[in-house]
């Protein structure tokens, strides 16, 4: 069964504090990896695609990676304004193009 | 501004009164996706519009209805509204029918049902 799991569910840092959060993911055939970034009251906002095992993107204090069963967002030193919710979504085969969204983490990064 | 525009961004409505929520997709975009997000589901699928024409259904209640007009903005139409319908209400739009360079949110329209 097409299955896409984040973890941890809320996770809390320092400023600078460097970690990673998880998603793991079940489909056959992966037709890419999605992750959104949503601030509280709005919409997700695109953070990144990835489509195979090994393939990395960057964009200022966030990486994302891929290996075949889980993708992980790997935040730098991160800063206050990072605080949001994190979302993975894959497109699960039997759903044509729609995206499945992951029950997200929420992220807390305190001065 | 996502170039997605969802009205109105508020919404408050008693029980079994049906409402209309509106979305006009970022430029160019054929394909329109409604998601609703509660705080202890998340964000579920809906429904999916490409060109005017329905391609995917998700949990969509049966009282729940969409279309796509021919100008590719949307409506998403709830019926006989419950207290359980109080949510985040999500229209996203793509470029194609694939989703390669994933999908564009718009505002959300918040749901209140009193």
């Amino acid at each position: 069964e097409d299955q896409v799991t984040q973890s941890p569910e809320a996770l809390r840092l320092q400023e600078g504090e460097s970690s990673s959060l998880n998603c793991s993911y079940t489909v056959s055939g992966l037709r890419g990896l999605f992750w959104y970034r949503q601030d509280p009251g709005k919409g997700p906002e695109f953070l990144f695609t990835l489509y195979s095992a090994g393939e990395e993107k960057e964009k200022e204090r966030l990486k994302a990676t891929l290996t075949k069963k889980e993708s992980f967002l790997h935040i730098t030193a991160p800063k206050p304004e990072d605080s949001a919710t994190y979302l993975c979504a894959v497109p699960f085969n039997n759903a044509g193009n729609m995206l499945t969204f992951g029950g997200g983490t929420r992220l807390m990064v305190k001065p | 501004d996502s170039g997605v525009t969802q009205t109105p961004k508020h919404l408050i409505t008693a029980t079994g009164q049906r409402v209309t929520l509106r979305c006009s997709p970022r430029s160019g975009d054929l394909s329109v996706y409604w998601y609703q997000q509660s705080l202890d589901q998340g964000l579920q699928f809906l429904i999916q519009y490409y060109n005017g024409e329905e391609r995917a259904k998700g949990n969509i209640l049966e009282r729940f209805s969409a279309q796509q007009f021919p100008d590719l903005h949307s409506e998403l139409n709830l019926s006989s509204l419950e207290l359980g319908d109080s949510a985040l209400y999500f229209c996203a739009s793509s470029d194609n029918k694939g989703i390669n360079y994933g999908y564009t949110f718009g505002s959300g329209t918040r749901l209140t049902v009193v």
